[in-house]
């Protein structure tokens, strides 16, 4: 999950497929993790989150996965459109700190085909 | 209710100039950050902005970037004689606590 690197993995899925993106975290301190969206032209935007002391999370089409013995996320949408074509992103936070200094995966490209 | 904005959208300056960006922040929100998007560094954590403490700048990458928030509420970053490696997109974003950050579009910053 560092941010380095100018090769960003890729993931193409027909329409109506589910999604899965993972994400490898290297900091066995953090606390808490989010994954953001992020569409061309516009900043990331909020998904979902999880907290450290979970290992499964759900929203709307969307399931967030925790597994901190291999230190791994990954994010499940289900029946995909083409609306969630962007750069998709995780995020992790250090435990203990007080405020909300992100460290970014190097993120991910969804392309859904209609 | 309104969002995260920032200005300008986008901003071609030549290398040595002073280039300033403004972010207003979702009122009410009290954690103010300042990340910067490049193509070889993904997002990386410049400033953040709590309250009335001492904002924690350990994320800027030279003395010639800096920030402040006046009033509690909109922020300007400024970086000095700009040069070409500053170019790259740079998000503000704000927080009620430390989870859930909003950010805005950015500001796409082009130094020739």
């Amino acid at each position: 999950g560092e941010s380095v690197g100018l090769h960003l993995p890729t993931l193409s899925v027909q329409e109506g497929d589910n999604s899965i993106i993972n994400c490898a975290y290297s900091n066995s301190a953090s606390d808490y993790f989010i994954w953001y969206k992020q569409e061309s032209g516009k900043g990331p935007q909020f998904i979902i989150d999880i907290r450290s002391n979970m290992d499964k999370r759900q929203g709307q089409r969307v399931t967030v996965l925790l597994n901190k013995t291999v230190k791994h996320l990954s994010l499940q949408i289900a029946a995909t459109q083409p609306g969630d074509s962007a750069v998709y992103f995780c995020a992790e936070i250090v435990g203990g700190t007080s405020y909300g200094k992100l460290t970014f995966g190097q993120g991910t490209i969804l392309t859904v085909h209609p | 209710g309104a969002g995260v904005s920032q200005s300008p959208s986008n901003k071609v300056t030549e290398k040595g100039k002073d280039v300033e960006l403004r972010c207003d922040p979702i009122s009410g929100h009290t954690a103010l950050y300042w990340y910067r998007q490049s193509l070889g560094q993904g997002l990386e954590f410049l400033i953040y902005f709590q309250g009335n403490s001492a904002p924690d700048k350990s994320g800027l990458p030279s003395d010639r970037f800096s920030a402040e928030r006046t009033g509690g509420s909109v922020s300007t970053l400024t970086i000095q004689r700009t040069q070409q490696e500053d170019s790259a997109v740079y998000l503000c974003a704000s927080s009620l606590g430390k989870e859930k950050l909003f950010f805005g579009s950015g500001t796409q910053l082009s130094v020739l």
